[in-house]
């Protein structure tokens, strides 16, 4: 059982340009997430998604969009990128049963420098 | 909103020690809490997590973590900590999800 996979593990992209980190899990959980790391910020939701076809703004979503086209696949795009936008990004998914929040399980990163 | 306050950004401690990593939360309503543990160069794996029920909650690898209501705090603690627990120590309260900056617990031999 693989989990959650990421790719790529860590990219170097110019700004300007538009990338797409991959995610997809392989446990059927409902709901997934994408997160920035950041050294002395702790993680940062940028997107979530409850179940397939629906997506939702986290708190740091500007210059990022997602879709969820099925339950298995979330992918992250950034349109234009830009330096800010450099850090550790962690695909993460949950399996939502009714009673509250449950464990999160997290990919292995994309580590991402915008130059 | 919730935020989450993790009191330390770095801990140092001797093998064998005692070890407690604060982390008060600020909320309103009913909230669920959780700690995660990262080790270097991978993702987050949950420790423990308090939904609802008895405040002392026993998580993995001896770690432990109380609720406490009135002190807004879910601190989590080990009686003795070995090499290996070196890693970044994330607390997390949900309904939207929100994480701590991160404690850095550092175990010398």
């Amino acid at each position: 059982i693989a989990g959650i996979t990421q790719a790529p593990t860590s990219q170097i992209l110019a700004a300007g340009r538009r990338m797409t980190l991959r995610c997809t899990q392989d446990m059927r959980h409902n709901a997934m997430y994408w997160y920035r790391q950041d050294l002395g910020l702790g993680l940062r939701l940028i997107h979530y998604s409850n179940t397939a076809g629906t997506t939702g703004k986290g708190e740091v979503p500007d210059g990022y969009s997602v879709s969820r086209a099925n339950t298995d696949d979330f992918p992250l795009t950034l349109a234009s990128a830009v330096p800010s936008q450099t850090s550790v990004y962690f695909c993460a998914s949950s399996d939502s049963n009714g009673k509250g929040p449950e464990e999160q399980f997290f990919g292995p990163g994309t580590r991402l420098t915008v130059l | 909103a919730q935020s989450v306050t993790q009191l330390d950004s770095q801990v140092p401690v001797f093998e064998e020690a005692p070890v407690e990593l604060r982390c008060n939360y600020s909320s309103s309503v009913s909230v669920y809490l959780f700690w995660y543990v990262q080790y270097p160069n991978q993702g987050l794996q949950l420790l423990l997590k308090y939904l609802s029920g008895s405040t002392l909650v026993k998580g993995i690898n001896g770690f432990e973590a109380e609720f406490n209501k009135s002190q807004t705090s879910f601190h989590l603690r080990k009686p003795s900590v070995h090499i290996s627990d070196t890693a970044e120590y994330f607390c997390a309260a949900s309904n939207d999800m929100r994480f701590g900056a991160g404690t850095r617990l550092t175990v010398k031999p």
